[in-house]
């Protein structure tokens, strides 16, 4: 089935630790996203990536960072410097390419809280 | 500035009863507007989206919407709300070409029997 993974789905991290969330999708997408879900906020978007190699901040990036090397996949890192990293994390995916009339497909989200 | 307001944090229907969820909007460019369903601990689905055309569209689960310029709104409808129903909905506005969305604070549909 074609989808997007997201892995773990909890995470428990120690303060001052890094951790990486994994995004994987079979869609054959070239864009990809990830956003931070807080009650009673919506989501925020945190970074994007249009393409291999390539990608940009969001509204929120401070204190995360990711990377994009293949197509089919795009970690975040939620370092230490994130002041209040404890929150739902979803990621998904476009077709990009400047498709229009397209749409976002999402994860099953992971659930970081700092212990 | 671009922004999507959802007015109700918290509505409460009885099983059988219709149903709007408001939506509002701040967008610069022509508005790509989208409603989303998220069960608890889960992520989203798409329930509809608006692109262009006729205004009123139609998407799964029985939902509809309507989009009215004039008013910014884009409020969805469900002629009989189901107790499966019960979650929480996200409005969305964005560019018709990216995932690149800016999203409501979500309205939290409780069902009672």
């Amino acid at each position: 089935d074609g989808g997007i993974t997201q892995s773990p789905k909890y995470l428990f991290r120690k303060e001052g630790q890094n951790v990486t969330l994994s995004c994987e999708q079979n869609l054959n997408h070239d864009a990809m996203y990830w956003y931070r879900q807080d009650p009673g906020q919506g989501l925020r978007l945190i970074y994007y990536s249009q393409i291999v190699n390539d990608f940009q901040k969001g509204d929120i990036a401070e204190g995360y960072s990711v990377s994009r090397e293949k197509k089919e996949s795009f970690p975040l890192t939620v370092t230490s410097a994130q002041k209040n990293p404890t929150a739902f994390y979803l990621c998904a995916s476009s077709i990009g390419r400047g498709v229009v009339n397209t749409e976002a497909f999402f994860g099953q989200g992971t659930r970081l809280t700092v212990v | 500035a671009q922004s999507v307001t959802q007015p109700d944090i918290h509505i409460t229907v009885s099983e059988g009863a219709s149903l709007e969820l408001r939506c509002n909007y701040s967008y610069g460019a022509t508005p790509y507007l989208f409603w989303y369903v998220q069960s608890p601990g889960q992520g989203l689905q798409l329930l509809l989206k608006y692109f262009s055309g006729d205004t009123l569209v139609q998407g799964i689960k029985g939902f509809e919407a309507e989009f009215k310029r004039s008013q910014s709104s884009f409020n969805l409808r469900k002629p009989s709300v189901h107790w499966s129903d019960a979650a929480e909905y996200f409005c969305a506005v964005g560019p018709s070409n990216t995932g690149k969305l800016i999203f409501g604070q979500g309205t939290t549909l409780q069902v009672k029997p």
